[in-house]
């Protein structure tokens, strides 16, 4: 079965700094799609970045970046220049397969809460 | 803003009841996921549907039910509700998978709250 592991329950940064959060993934599959979405205290889902299996370069969205190491099941997301705005959960996850019952939802981790201190 | 709309934002009911959540996705996606957040859980996928038909079940109780309508809104049913049913419902949508990355995009969320 697939399952993300982020370790990290929160983590301080001070602002403008830079910052990972940490994601681990486990699955059999050749191909599959990790995302990272931002849950501020509002509530909602905001989607930030998008990295496929095959894709060979890491992907970037302004000052996100996600830091795909395929060999050992990484997929930490880079915060560059941390502003106050940034401080929220975040969740990595991937997605299910398209076949066995899945149609490509979404399974989560439990998520790191950053906190960007002035 | 996503484009996928959600409503109600809040809901407070009492157990035993029946609520009815509703969700309207982004313009052109023909898919809908319902996904459920609670503390003890966390986030949790329970059922899509795509152009009308039901294609995955994931941690739905049998007191929950789902569809989605020709005009591709979909609604959530919760009956018989219990305490532990109080969570955030959120509805995501998608493109069809085959022809992108499937970027799911989340509602606001319904805030559920069973007394």
């Amino acid at each position: 079965a697939q399952k993300i592991t982020q370790t990290q329950p929160g983590m301080f940064v001070q602002e403008k700094e830079a910052v990972t959060l940490d994601c681990t993934y486990d699955t059999s599959d050749q191909s599959y799609g990790l995302f990272w979405y931002k849950q501020p205290s509002s509530g909602e889902m905001i989607f930030l970045i998008y990295q496929g299996s095959y894709d060979e370069q890491n992907a970037t969205e302004g000052r996100y970046s996600l830091n795909f190491q395929k060999a050992r099941k990484s997929a930490n997301l880079v915060i560059s220049a941390s502003q106050l705005g940034d401080s929220a959960m975040y969740f990595c996850a991937m997605r299910e397969p398209l076949y066995g019952g899945s149609q490509g939802n979404l399974i989560f981790g439990k998520g790191t809460k950053l906190s960007v201190k002035p | 803003d996503s484009g996928v709309t959600q409503t109600p934002k809040h809901l407070i009911t009492a157990t035993g009841q029946r609520v009815t959540l509703r969700c309207s996705p982004r313009s052109g996606d023909l898919s809908v996921y319902w996904y459920q957040q609670s503390l003890d859980q966390g986030l949790q996928f329970l059922i899509q549907y795509y152009n009308g038909e039901e294609r995955a079940k994931g941690n739905i109780l049998e007191r929950f039910s789902a569809q989605q309508f020709p005009d591709l809104h979909s609604e959530l049913n919760l009956s018989s509700l219990e305490l532990g049913d109080s969570a955030l419902y959120f509805c995501a949508s998608s493109v069809d998978l085959r022809q992108g990355a499937g970027e799911q995009f989340f509602g606001p969320g319904t805030r559920l709250t069973v007394l």
